[in-house]
C-alpha cells in the first residue's frame, strides 16, 4: 500500500518562530489532507490540498503532487499550535480511505 | 449541528468482555470510518462504510465487527476484548466528492482492556 512519511517526528519551537512540516508519499494521490490533533485529542481538518497552495491565517500548505510531497507552514507560532500534525492521503483510484502518516509532534514554548 | 459524536467517551473492559461503540453524525455524510490510534502509530483504519448497509475492511480489522444499519450511525463491536485492543478509537465521516473529501472526526473513545 501507499506509504506516508512525515518529518520531523518532533519539533520544539519558541513562540513567534516559523516552522515547516513535511509529508512525503510513495504513490500518486487524489486526496491529501492535513490535520491538527490538539493536546485534548480532538482532530481538526486544516487543509484539503491534493495539489497547489492554500493559506488560512498563519497556516499555509503546498502540495507538489508530481514530486510526491506536501509542506505545512506555520508562521509566528503560538502555544495553541501545539499538538500533533498529521498528513493523510488517498490513492488515485477513487473512493479509497485515507492513509495517515505517524505525525509531527509540535511543542510551542512561551 | 453536533457534527460527529461518539459514545462512550471512556470505557474499561476485562479480557473477554464485549462492547459496542456508537458513532453518530448529523451531516448526512455517506462515508463513515473507524480508526484506532496508538502511541507513535498515527491513525490506522479498522473498518469503513461507503453507505447505509455496506461495510468494508480497513488496515487492522481483526477482532472487530461493524454495522451501518442507518446512514447516520456506524457501530464498532468488540466480541471478545483483548489487551491489544487498548487504544483510542476515532470515528469520522465524509461526503465523497471530487473537490473536497474532507473527513470530520469525533472526539474519540478511550478504551482500556485489562
Amino acid at each position: 500500500g501507499i506509504q506516508v512519511e512525515q518529518s520531523p517526528p518532533d519539533l520544539i519551537l519558541q513562540e513567534g518562530a516559523n516552522s515547516t512540516l513535511r509529508c512525503n508519499f510513495s504513490d500518486s494521490v487524489n486526496n491529501l489532507q492535513w490535520f491538527h490533533q490538539n493536546p485534548w485529542g480532538q482532530l481538526i481538518n486544516l487543509f484539503y490540498i491534493p495539489s497547489g497552495t492554500k493559506q488560512n491565517g498563519r497556516l499555509s500548505a503546498t502540495t507538489v503532487a508530481t514530486e510526491r510531497y506536501s509542506l505545512l507552514y506555520i508562521s509566528s507560532s503560538q502555544t495553541t499550535d501545539s499538538g500533533v500534525y498529521f498528513c493523510a492521503v488517498e490513492r488515485g483510484e477513487g473512493n479509497t480511505p485515507l492513509v495517515f502518516g505517524k505525525g509531527t509532534r509540535l511543542s510551542v514554548i512561551a | 449541528n453536533a457534527g460527529v459524536t461518539q459514545t462512550p467517551k471512556f470505557r474499561v473492559l476485562k479480557t473477554g468482555q464485549s462492547m459496542t461503540l456508537l458513532c453518530a453524525q448529523d451531516m448526512n455524510h455517506e462515508y463513515m470510518y473507524w480508526y484506532r490510534q496508538d502511541p507513535g502509530m498515527g491513525l490506522r483504519l479498522i473498518h469503513y462504510s461507503v453507505g447505509e448497509g455496506t461495510t468494508a475492511k480497513g488496515e487492522v480489522p481483526d477482532g472487530y465487527n461493524v454495522s451501518r444499519l442507518k446512514k447516520q450511525n456506524f457501530l464498532l463491536g468488540l466480541e471478545s476484548a483483548a489487551p491489544s485492543q487498548t487504544s483510542v478509537y476515532f470515528c469520522a465521516s465524509s461526503w465523497p466528492g471530487a473537490k473536497s473529501d474532507t473527513q470530520y472526526f469525533g472526539p474519540g473513545t478511550r478504551l482500556t482492556v485489562l
